[in-house]
């Protein structure tokens, strides 16, 4: 079965850029989903289609997908963005989710 | 606005089945959307469990797709999630969600129910 792995934990510095990766065979070839979820809420959508942004989620999300490996990039992270991210992939006609990164903004 | 709601059963005895609904309301579950259910056992990541379409058709994930069933009831506007032989291990907040058509991100989840299974 596909798999997608996340690095378990990222910290950042309030106002440096954060990086979160998520590899998968050929993941390139897919197209990647992030999903925020803080304690207690439901996740929620921060990019799809690799590169877009959903209407409400601040420009400093970006994101990239290329080879096995798509990355979520937060620019000017502020603390309000410390949270659990997921990446995510449909394989054939089926869900794939990542482990889950947990941001820290220190 | 889509909105979705999952109401079932917070305790499940082992070796029983699990059932949860989630009623959509904003939006007909007859549009051309998909229809899922994700869980996340306590303090770790998502899974997927599966997906509907209003017209019945289902996709499941392999390690769970002997004991899921998932249905649709257009009438009252709301999907279905069974899942037999529960042990402790299936304890999770489990969530409805949907994909506006397939191969899309998830863009609209409910707020999530716990369910326990224990004696």
């Amino acid at each position: 079965s596909y798999e997608l792995t996340q690095p378990p934990s990222v910290s950042v510095s309030p106002g440096q850029t954060a990086s979160i990766t998520c590899s998968g065979d050929k993941l390139g070839d897919k197209y990647a989903s992030w999903y925020r979820q803080k304690p207690g809420q439901s996740p929620v959508l921060v990019i799809y289609q690799d590169t877009k942004r959903p209407s409400g989620i601040p420009e400093r999300f970006s994101g990239s997908n290329s080879g096995n490996t798509a990355t979520l990039t937060i620019s000017g992270t502020q603390a309000m963005d410390e949270a659990d991210y997921y990446c995510q992939a449909w394989d054939s006609s089926t869900v794939v989710f990542g482990g889950g990164t947990k941001l820290t903004v220190l | 606005q889509v909105q979705l709601h999952e109401s079932g059963p917070g305790l499940v005895k082992p070796s029983g089945t699990l059932s949860l609904t989630c009623a959509v309301s904003g939006g007909s579950i007859s549009s051309d959307s998909w229809w899922s259910w994700v869980r996340q056992p306590p303090g770790t990541g998502l899974e997927w469990i599966g997906e509907i379409y209003h017209r019945g058709s289902t996709n499941y994930n392999p390690s769970l797709k002997s004991r899921v069933t998932i249905s649709v009831d257009t009438s009252k506007n709301q999907f279905s999630l069974k899942l037999t032989s529960v042990t402790a291990a299936d304890t999770a907040v489990y969530y409805c969600a949907r994909v506006p058509t397939l191969t899309q991100p998830f863009d609209y989840w409910g707020q999530g129910t716990l369910v326990t299974v224990s004696s």
